[in-house]
């Protein structure tokens, strides 16, 4: 089992729609991290979490840490959403980033 | 400027050519990373600098060469490549962790696109 999942790992949906984007870890962590990829290559970081909620635009993350459960929602979704976006959490123990496999978007017009 | 910038945005060498890749940023980051990444696949950590100095290799083979000149710049030596080190190669930097961790957020470059004939 990995150790960070995500779901869905595709989502494909009319403009307009409410999205959302769920993230689960099993290890202790220091912060969650919501990255966009889109096609060609540049990650662009969303949302660093540790606790709570954060709001961005039409973007909110949400982490649950006794749950261990984060979700990224896109309200009135647009073509321009369209992306990979990564769930990656900071274990407490190392430096590293410990990602998830993605969750690929595609809004249509 | 929160900017991070990598050249070339694309580069077809051979298994015998010497490259390098580079990366800049001006936020005064002291964490600049390097990561791999295969098509459809997360990123994978190759390096780790922090304070100029290398703070993690994750078992990269030695055909990859990382340098820090200073807090600025990032560069990785390639040389004796082969096809399966194609991949985009991405740069990033932040705060490093034992900074204030609201300040942990990582930067990204759009990446190197590297073949390798």
């Amino acid at each position: 089992k990995n150790e960070v999942e995500q779901s869905p790992q595709n989502l494909t949906a009319q403009e307009g729609e409410f999205i959302t984007i769920n993230c689960s870890y099993s290890v202790g962590i220091s912060a969650l991290h919501w990255l966009q990829q889109h096609p060609g290559g540049g990650i662009v970081s969303l949302f660093m979490l540790s606790s709570g909620k954060k709001k961005h635009g039409r973007l909110i993350a949400t982490i649950n840490i006794q749950e261990k459960h984060s979700s990224l929602h896109i309200t009135a979704s647009h073509p321009r959403d369209s992306a990979v976006y990564i769930c990656a959490v900071r274990s407490r123990s190392n430096y590293q980033l410990i990602w998830g496999a993605g969750t690929k978007l595609i809004i249509k017009p | 400027d929160t900017e991070v910038t990598q050249t070339p945005k694309h580069l077809v060498m051979g298994m015998t050519n010497k490259k390098s890749l580079k990366c800049e940023q001006h936020m005064g980051h002291r964490a600049m990373y390097w990561y791999k990444q295969k098509a459809k696949k997360p990123p994978e950590l190759m390096f780790v600098y922090s304070y100029e100095k290398l703070s993690i290799n994750e078992s990269v083979p030695s055909r990859f060469s990382p340098e820090c000149p200073n807090s600025s710049l990032l560069n990785l030596h390639l040389h004796a490549l082969q096809p399966e080190d194609s991949a985009l190669y991405l740069c990033a930097s932040s705060f490093p962790r034992d900074s204030d961790s609201t300040n942990e957020k990582l930067f990204f470059g759009s990446g190197t696109q590297l073949s390798v004939l």
